[in-house]
């Protein structure tokens, strides 16, 4: 067990609709990452938080967009779905993400499977 | 071209038999490189992590990275059942975000 949780395990949804995703890092930590993962792209970074701040954006769509809350819990929001976005999407947590120890690892939470209809 | 390119397999090793894991990458400026391991349906688990070019050793995995050719290993000796699943190469810059390989999928047969 990582420490790090995610909710829901599942959901299933309908194209159009929107979802949330919910991760609680691990304690102590302030760095939050959303990854998502699909068999054609394998694991993609999509966006950080630091301490309530976007630190960093990778391949993020305009449809996504995420926020971390004082106590450090992060949602990521999904909107417009279409059948594209299903895939495991997958929450990650370090210490710090700011580069200031070579030691500063991410740790995996067990992930969301998305199915869109 | 991806950052990072990584035999898919899958690879099917016999029990005991030692595991070559290999990953190419074209950024000369990443430092920090790992190797992850994901069991089917559940989150990726860290297993090596270095920094810069030589070898690390922990139990029966070592990591080996050289920077010169832009080429990571991971070997794991005396090969398990319980090893199968997909190991993950990873690196990243300095306070950056991870950059993946796809992930190579082994099997170990009793």
């Amino acid at each position: 067990d990582s420490g790090v949780t995610q909710t829901p395990k599942h959901l299933i949804t309908a194209t159009g609709q929107r979802v949330t995703l919910r991760c609680s890092p691990r304690s102590g930590d302030l760095s939050v990452y959303w990854y998502q993962q699909s068999l054609d792209q394998g694991l993609q970074f999509l966006i950080q938080y630091y301490n309530g701040e976007e630190r960093a954006k990778g391949n993020i769509l305009e449809r996504f967009s995420a926020q971390q809350f004082p106590d450090l819990h992060s949602e990521l929001n999904l909107s417009s779905l279409e059948l594209g976005d299903s895939a495991l999407y997958f929450c990650a947590s370090s210490v710090s993400g700011q580069g200031l120890s070579s030691t500063d690892t991410q740790y995996f939470g067990p992930g969301t499977r998305l199915t869109v209809l | 071209q991806k950052e990072v390119e990584q035999d898919p397999g899958p690879l099917s090793v016999p029990e005991g038999a030692i595991v070559s894991l290999n990953c190419t990458y074209s950024n000369s400026a990443f430092q920090y490189f790992m190797w992850y391991r994901q069991y089917s349906r559940k989150g990726p688990e860290l297993l090596m992590y270095t920094y810069s070019s030589g070898n690390k050793e922990d139990g029966r995995f070592t990591a080996q990275v050289d920077k010169s050719s832009k080429y990571i290993s991971l070997f794991i000796r005396d090969s398990q059942p319980s090893d199968s699943a997909t190991y993950l190469c990873a690196m990243r810059l300095r306070g950056y975000a991870l950059n993946f390989g796809k992930g190579t999928s082994l099997l170990v047969t009793p």
